[in-house]
């Protein structure tokens, strides 16, 4: 059972260019979120999707795109790349009704010259 | 706007020497406080979920309390492995269910 895995889990980019993380879970839940980590500021939501083939903007959404074709998948865009956009980003999934426990990856570092 | 704020930003134990991480919020119709345990390189993993003022959890060395305006995290005779950074996370009404994270307290424990 292997919660929710995130590939790759390190890239650097140059500025401008293109790339996608992948979010995979196989406990079967209907939300997902993508989270980014920087020093001293905690996880900003990104983008959500509540279900298959939804999504919606979270907190910092700007130069991000993301789609939710299949209920296991959660992919994250960058369609091109910034300085800004350095960060270590994480996937969760939680599907509980009430209070909603999210599980987490392990996290994908991406750096961006 | 939901908001967290946690304290102290980081925290240095000797072993066996009890203390307490604080979490205050605002939140317009809090679902659910969470408290998540974080170690380097890793993802957050869950350790509890608080929903009403008044409520406790504790596990191992750990006890969760909640009132209507903040939490806090004691830690009772803290060991060396409880070295990590501690994040706490509110839950609004809605349907997205996303958590609001505050910026953590990174716990040293010290042999």
């Amino acid at each position: 059972n292997a919660g929710v895995t995130q590939t790759p889990k390190f890239r650097v980019l140059k500025t401008g260019q293109s790339m996608t993380l992948l979010c995979a879970q196989d406990m079967n839940h209907e939300y997902m979120y993508w989270y980014r980590q920087d020093p001293g500021m905690g996880l900003r939501l990104i983008h959500y999707s509540v279900g298959e083939g939804t999504t919606a903007k979270g907190e910092v959404p700007d130069g991000y795109n993301v789609s939710r074709l299949k209920k296991q998948n959660f992919l994250l865009g960058l369609e091109s790349a910034a300085p800004s956009q350095t960060s270590v980003y994480f996937c969760a999934s939680g599907d509980r009704p009430g209070a909603n426990v999210l599980t987490f990856g392990a996290g994908s570092r991406l750096t961006v010259l | 706007e939901d908001q967290v704020t946690q304290s102290p930003e980081a925290l240095r134990l000797q072993e066996g020497e009890s203390s307490s991480l604080n979490c205050s919020y605002t939140v317009s119709g809090l679902r659910g406080l969470f408290w998540y345990r974080q170690d380097p390189g890793k993802g957050p993993e869950f350790l509890f979920t608080l929903y009403s003022a008044g409520e406790e959890k504790e596990k191992e060395r750990l006890k969760a309390t909640l009132t209507k305006k903040e939490s806090f995290l004691h830690i009772t005779a803290p060991k060396p492995e409880d070295s990590a950074t501690y994040l706490c996370a509110v839950q609004a009404g809605g349907s997205a269910r996303q958590l609001t994270f505050g910026s953590g307290t990174q716990l040293t424990v010290l042999p």
